[in-house]
């Protein structure tokens, strides 16, 4: 168990709806990464964000949005869903920012769009 | 364009043999490395890290080589056991290429007993 919890474990929806997955970081982290993981894609990175403020952004769509709040947990909004966003969506966190602060994984949440 | 690979996407090795699971990287920026271990329904999990200044890290059954002239790494696993079959991605980050991980595709181990 790396302390960061993921919810919901599972989430079936339809095309075209918007759904928030939502993840709580390790006591004490300051970081929160979200990762998409897809069949042909492997691990991509989406956002990043440090005590609040969004810190890094990766090859996050448009219809996709997150944000941190002030109790430090994340939550990651994706609204108008195609099937090509079904996929395994982590959370991860680390105490700071920096790039060699190690990442600690949750259990994912699994999106299937139908 | 992959900058982290594993060209290996599985590999089975008999219980009490050495694993070596290999990744290459393009980003000479990257100057920090990672492997990860994966269950089934479970998030990664950190194995071990190695920063460019070393060329190998130990920790208990594992350890990481790092060959930053050939832009190349590698996770070595003895003895290997039953409970080490998971999937295991390299990952890679970088103070001039984002605090973000560049995950490579993974390599699927199986430790036969």
């Amino acid at each position: 168990d790396s302390g960061v919890t993921q919810t919901p474990k599972h989430l079936i929806t339809a095309t075209g709806q918007r759904v928030t997955l939502r993840c709580s970081p390790r006591s004490g982290d300051l970081s929160v990464y979200w990762y998409q993981q897809s069949l042909d894609q492997g691990l991509q990175f989406l956002i990043q964000y440090y005590n609040g403020e969004e810190r890094a952004k990766g090859n996050i769509l448009e219809r996709f949005s997150a944000q941190q709040f002030p109790d430090l947990h994340s939550e990651l909004n994706l609204s108008s869903l195609e099937l090509g966003d079904s996929a395994l969506y982590f959370c991860a966190s680390s105490v700071q920012a920096g790039y060699t602060d190690t990442q600690y994984f949750g259990p994912g949440t699994r999106l299937t769009v139908l | 364009d992959q900058q982290v690979k594993q060209n290996s996407p599985s590999l089975s090795v008999q219980e009490g043999r050495i694993s070596i699971l290999n990744c290459d990287y393009t980003n000479s920026m990257f100057d920090y490395f990672l492997w990860y271990k994966k269950y089934p329904a479970e998030g990664p999990t950190f194995l071990i890290s190695i920063s460019s200044i070393k060329d190998k890290n130990e920790d208990g059954r594992f350890t990481v080589f790092l060959n930053k002239s050939a832009k190349h790494l590698s996770l070595h696993i003895v003895p290997s056991q039953p409970g080490d079959s998971a999937v295991y991605f390299c990952a890679a980050s970088g103070n001039n290429a984002g605090n973000m991980l560049t995950f490579g595709g993974g390599t699927r181990l199986m430790v036969k007993p």
